[in-house]
């Protein structure tokens, strides 16, 4: 079974510094990939995703994040980040044409100080 | 406003007791799915359905039971099975199975 890695768990940044949270997966066939954010008291939302062709993916709110097929990642990065995106963020993976099945990653939880 | 009401928000189950979180859609979506979030693991798919009168098991099925009687709902019992069931429950939808998930906002069952 495929299976998902975060490797932070909890991250603190300034305003105006420069984002990057770590994904890897385990699958080593065709797979869809996936970051859902979850704000404070909100629901979790698709940020962005990454079926095919051009492997840097840009989302809402400024996010990018690149498929590196030899590295099996999906980094997701931000230039410079803004108090408003404190919150959780989610990496996700399913195998491609495998149904919505998406295994999730445990999470990185952002908090940016003003 | 066309969404995923969870109800309800917050869910006490004694010992030996079975219980049912709601999961109502009004986005005419085909498919629905339960996660369980438990902190720094992420979500983990308990069932999911791609359509009416079916479903299938997640990743951890043990312990709880689905229906899915008609479009709009796909309500989840925890049953006594269930020796862990301390989490927040997620519910969410999708109208195919290639397209973004949506989400309800959760219910947080505690053990008394």
């Amino acid at each position: 079974a495929q299976s998902v890695s975060q490797h932070n768990h909890h991250v603190i940044l300034s305003e105006a510094a420069s984002l990057e949270l770590g994904c890897n997966y385990s699958y080593g066939g065709t797979v869809n990939l996936f970051w859902y954010v979850q704000y404070p008291g909100q629901h979790l939302q698709l940020l962005l995703k990454y079926f095919s062709g051009d492997p840097l993916v840009k989302g809402i709110k400024g996010f990018e994040a690149e498929f590196i097929k030899s590295k099996f990642s999906f980094n997701l990065r931000k230039p410079s980040v803004q108090w408003s995106d404190t919150a959780e963020y989610f990496c996700a993976v399913n195998v491609y044409n495998a149904g919505n099945m998406l295994t999730f990653g445990g999470g990185t939880r952002l908090m940016v100080k003003p | 406003d066309g969404g995923i009401t969870q109800s309800p928000k917050y869910l006490f189950r004694k010992e030996g007791q079975n219980v049912t979180l709601s999961c109502e859609q009004n986005l005419n979506h085909d498919a629905m799915y339960w996660y369980r979030q438990d902190p720094g693991q992420g979500l983990r798919l308990i069932y999911y359905s791609q359509i009416v009168n079916d479903f299938q098991k997640g990743d951890i099925a043990e312990g709880y039971s689905v229906s899915r009687e008609k479009k709009e709902s796909f309500p989840l019992t925890v049953t006594s099975a269930q020796k862990n069931p301390t989490a927040f429950y997620l519910c969410a939808s999708s109208i195919s199975s290639r397209e973004k998930l949506f989400f309800g906002s959760g219910t947080q069952l505690s053990v008394l």
